[in-house]
């Protein structure tokens, strides 16, 4: 049983197209995050979102927006997909609260052609 | 704003001996959490361990230690005994308490254990 799974694993899109990235937790964790890992392996925070707030890193485009139907699930969609947005994308999961340890998703391989 | 770096952009080691690699942030907050990630080329991003501020005492897991010492804003991993699978990115990361729990991590280290 995979913890915290993305799909899809790889994606490869046009230039000013809409994606989204899937995410789903069994962990029943309450708060779950998206970061982005650059060429250079940099990784930054875009969000996190439990069901009382979400936390925006301010650097972040408003054409990433996250989307949790439920607790389990926090969906990353991206409008009019630019070349810089090109990256690895990860989710992850933790309590709120306690043990505060972050569990990570395998990533997606975003490429905007 | 916290600001977490890691000096070595790269480092190698013999396998069965020991290897530490750097870390240290920058922050004003007294109470936080450190973290040691690995990621190795598979992709996936696995705590390797995890170090409470307010704890004096450094956190071990099996073959990796830490050496926190707050004062200095430091916090280094060891790695006794390397193993071929060691061979991975190491990420340091930072976490203010009651703040979304988001991790601000560093540039990473590369380390590649040699036979």
């Amino acid at each position: 049983d995979t913890a915290v799974s993305q799909t899809p694993k790889y994606l490869v899109t046009q230039m000013g197209n809409d994606k989204s990235i899937k995410c789903e937790q069994n962990l029943g964790h309450d708060t779950m995050y998206w970061y982005k890992q650059d060429s250079k392996k940099f990784l930054k925070i875009m969000f996190s979102y439990n069901n009382k707030e979400l936390i925006i890193n301010e650097t972040v485009p408003n054409r990433f927006s996250p989307k949790s139907p439920d607790k389990a699930h926090l969906n990353l969609h991206i409008n009019s997909l630019e070349l810089g947005d090109s990256a690895v994308y990860f989710c992850a999961s933790s309590r709120t609260s306690g043990e505060n340890i972050q569990y990570f998703g395998a990533g997606t391989r975003l490429s905007v052609l | 704003a916290q600001t977490v770096t890691q000096s070595q952009p790269e480092m190698s080691v013999q396998e069965a001996e020991t290897v530490t690699l750097s870390c240290t942030y920058d922050t004003s907050e007294n109470n936080y959490y450190l973290f040691w990630y690995k990621q190795p080329p598979s992709r996936q991003m696995i705590l390797v361990i995890r170090q409470e501020a307010y704890k004096q005492q450094n956190a071990t897991e099996n073959r990796f230690s830490v050496n926190f010492q707050k004062a200095a804003k430091s916090f280094s991993l060891k790695i006794s005994d390397s193993q071929l699978g060691d061979t991975a990115m190491y990420f340091c990361a930072f976490m203010r308490v009651n703040a979304g729990n988001m991790l601000t991590f560093g540039g990473g280290t590369r380390l590649m254990v040699k036979p």
